[in-house]
């Protein structure tokens, strides 16, 4: 299995404009989280998905952020409009269903720079 | 609500010498427990688990005992290496089956 995918693995951009991040969960995982990696506030969850639908976007830090999963090996996370603060490295995982594990897989991540 | 407290880093120490990264928290019931490891500029992996009191989850030289009394699941390796430099994160699993995360500790081995 290749693991979870993210693209791009690094995002340089300018203050105001729109960023997507992309992610390939592993097959047959059925739910998916979105983190944000700051060295001021660590690991923190934005949201997850369980079998294509958001359950819990509480960590979503405001409107600009917004989160996706059309169908079953696809997601993004959509910044609109980017700010400095913004800059993180931003981790995608999966996980398969609790009667199967309950390890969660990281994809590499993706490191955001707004500028 | 439930939480995790892990020690802070960076721990630096030299190679081959006894690990400890403490790691307590405050759940209601008995919660799994995690350690995730995290290698410079990759994501986290699990590292080892442990699901009830007394449990020992072991992995690549590293074991943590889940004590219920303590409410603590420490991180421990008898001799360390170089390539064990990374930040480890301590995680229990919660009633909706998600993870709460400690803040990590940084570990570094000097040669």
């Amino acid at each position: 299995d290749a693991g979870v995918i993210q693209s791009p693995r690094h995002e340089v951009t300018e203050m105001g404009q729109e960023v997507t991040l992309r992610c390939k969960p592993i097959s047959g995982h059925d739910y998916l989280f979105w983190y944000r990696q700051t060295m001021m506030r660590g690991l923190e969850l934005l949201i997850y998905f369980n079998n294509n639908v958001p359950i819990d976007d509480s960590g979503m830090p405001e409107d600009r952020f917004s989160a996706k999963m059309p169908n079953a090996s696809f997601s993004t996370l959509k910044i609109q409009p980017s700010e400095p603060r913004d800059s993180a490295v931003y981790f995608c995982a999966s996980r398969g269903g609790l009667a199967v594990t309950d390890t969660q897989y990281f994809g590499p991540g993706t490191r955001l720079t707004v500028l | 609500g439930n939480s995790v407290t892990q020690m802070e880093g960076p721990v630096t120490l030299s190679e081959e010498a006894f690990l400890t990264i403490n790691c307590t928290y405050t759940a209601t019931g008995y919660p799994s427990l995690f350690w995730y490891v995290q290698y410079p500029g990759e994501g986290l992996q699990l590292l080892l688990k442990a699901t009830k009191a007394d449990d020992k989850g072991s992995n690549k030289g590293f074991e943590a005992t889940y004590r219920k009394e303590t409410t603590s699941f420490h991180l421990e390796k008898g001799s360390v290496q170089v390539s064990d430099s990374a930040v480890y994160f301590c995680a229990l699993r919660d009633s909706n089956y998600q993870l709460i995360w400690g803040a990590g500790t940084k570990l570094i081995i000097k040669p």
